[in-house]
Order: structure tokens, then C-alpha cells, then sequence
């Protein structure tokens, strides 16, 4: 059972460019969650997706990010005109359809964002 | 809104030897989880531990155990028999279990360095 995906790896932008971050699941997981980790600092919480449902996006900047998770494919955090403080790596986390079982979040090895 | 506190930004130990790691924790709620995380240099999040707030007994993974006080909203993790593969950030993280959320709220981790 492949582990949770995330591609690219390391994403290399200029100010003002997009990215995509995208976001494969573990099998049979059906929740995604956004996390973002500056350097030296912990993770934070930035959305919480279902298929086809933003559940709590409350971590999101206001402007420039949106999440989504389709009912077909990955789930997609992208990032418009990109700043330099955007530089970050950002992992994304998975959990079963009813995640009250044991409440674990399993993470992907995450994308590092560069912009210059 | 739930603070988690690693008052140990690096702490080193002596490969053989037991290290114990410090994360107090403050929230309003009764029933939540607590996990810690290692983080190597591969910058994968790994699980290293999870216990319930309605779990009196301290839960244990092999070498791994940890010293949960829920009065004094404290929540440390032992090492023993310390291997160099140990050396990694350490994050404690909370999941407020009653909130349909689901989001995890990270310390801002301690960096442990196994000396062979």
C-alpha cells in the first residue's frame, strides 16, 4: 500500500509565478489536510479537504491560496503570484473515511518551495 | 484556540543512554489525542506515539513511552537505549477530537542529537 504522494518535490518559482502542489492520498483515505512548515518552526494546520468539500480552510491565507480536492485525482493546493515569505515546505497529511478510529494523520515527504 | 509548548529547542544524549523530551500543552477541551512526531533529516513526518486524554495508562511503542499528566496538560516523551537513528526533530502535536476539524497544532519541535 503506497505511502501518501506529493509532487513535485521541490518546486522552484519566481515572484509573482504560480505553483501547484499536488497531493495523492493514501488508498481508501478520503481526507486530506494542508499543513505548512517555515523554517526552524513546527508545522501549521492551513485546510482540511474531503472529496469534493473545503471542511475547514481556517489555516488559509485570505488572498493567493486556494485548496481543492476533486472527486477524480489529487488534491491541488495552489499558490498565485507567489512571494518570497511563501517560500516553505509544505506536506500534506491523509486519514481514513472515518478518521475517529484512531484519529492518525499519515504524511506525505512533502514539497519545498523555493521562490526567488 | 489550543497552544502546544516544546520548551527544549536541542537536546542531545549519549547513544545507550535514555532522554526524556518536555511538551505542555493548554486547551479547554476534555477529549483530545496527543501524538509526537520525529522528523530525520529526510524531512518525512513520521508517528512516533499517540495517546488518548481518556486514557489513564501512559502508551508505550517499544523503546518510545511517554509521561502523560493530564492535569498538568503535560505530555513528555522517553527515549531508551538511545540509537543514532534517533537523531531528528521531535514535534508534539494536539487534535482536539470533538471540534469535526481534525487539525493537528504542532510545537515548534526539539531538535535531538544521538552522540555515538
Amino acid at each position: 500500500n503506497a505511502g501518501v504522494m506529493q509532487n513535485p518535490r521541490h518546486l522552484v518559482r519566481r515572484r509573482g509565478q504560480e505553483a501547484r502542489l499536488r497531493c495523492s492520498p493514501m488508498k481508501g483515505h478520503s481526507h486530506v489536510y494542508w499543513y505548512r512548515q517555515l523554517p526552524e518552526e513546527g508545522l501549521k494546520f492551513m485546510v482540511y479537504l474531503q472529496k469534493e468539500n473545503i471542511i475547514d480552510e481556517s489555516g488559509m491565507p485570505k488572498e493567493r491560496f486556494s485548496a481543492e480536492f476533486p472527486k477524480e485525482g489529487p488534491s491541488i493546493l495552489r499558490i498565485q503570484q507567489v512571494v518570497r515569505g511563501d517560500s516553505a515546505a509544505y506536506f500534506c497529511a491523509s486519514s481514513p473515511r472515518l478518521p475517529q478510529s484512531s484519529y492518525e494523520q499519515y504524511f506525505g515527504p512533502g514539497t519545498r518551495l523555493t521562490v526567488t | 484556540a489550543q497552544t502546544v509548548t516544546q520548551s527544549q529547542p536541542e537536546m542531545s544524549v549519549q547513544e545507550a543512554e535514555t532522554v526524556t523530551l518536555s511538551c505542555t500543552y493548554d486547551t479547554s477541551e476534555s477529549n483530545y489525542y496527543l501524538f509526537w512526531y520525529k522528523q530525520p533529516p529526510s524531512r518525512q513526518m513520521i508517528l512516533v506515539i499517540r495517546q488518548e486524554a481518556y486514557k489513564q495508562q501512559n502508551a508505550t511503542e517499544n523503546r518510545f513511552s511517554v509521561n502523560f499528566q493530564k492535569a498538568a496538560k503535560s505530555f513528555s516523551l522517553k527515549i531508551s537505549d538511545s540509537q543514532l537513528g534517533d537523531t531528528a526533530m521531535y514535534f508534539c502535536a494536539f487534535l482536539d477530537s470533538g471540534a469535526g476539524s481534525y487539525q493537528l497544532t504542532f510545537g515548534k519541535g526539539t531538535k535531538l542529537s544521538v552522540i555515538p
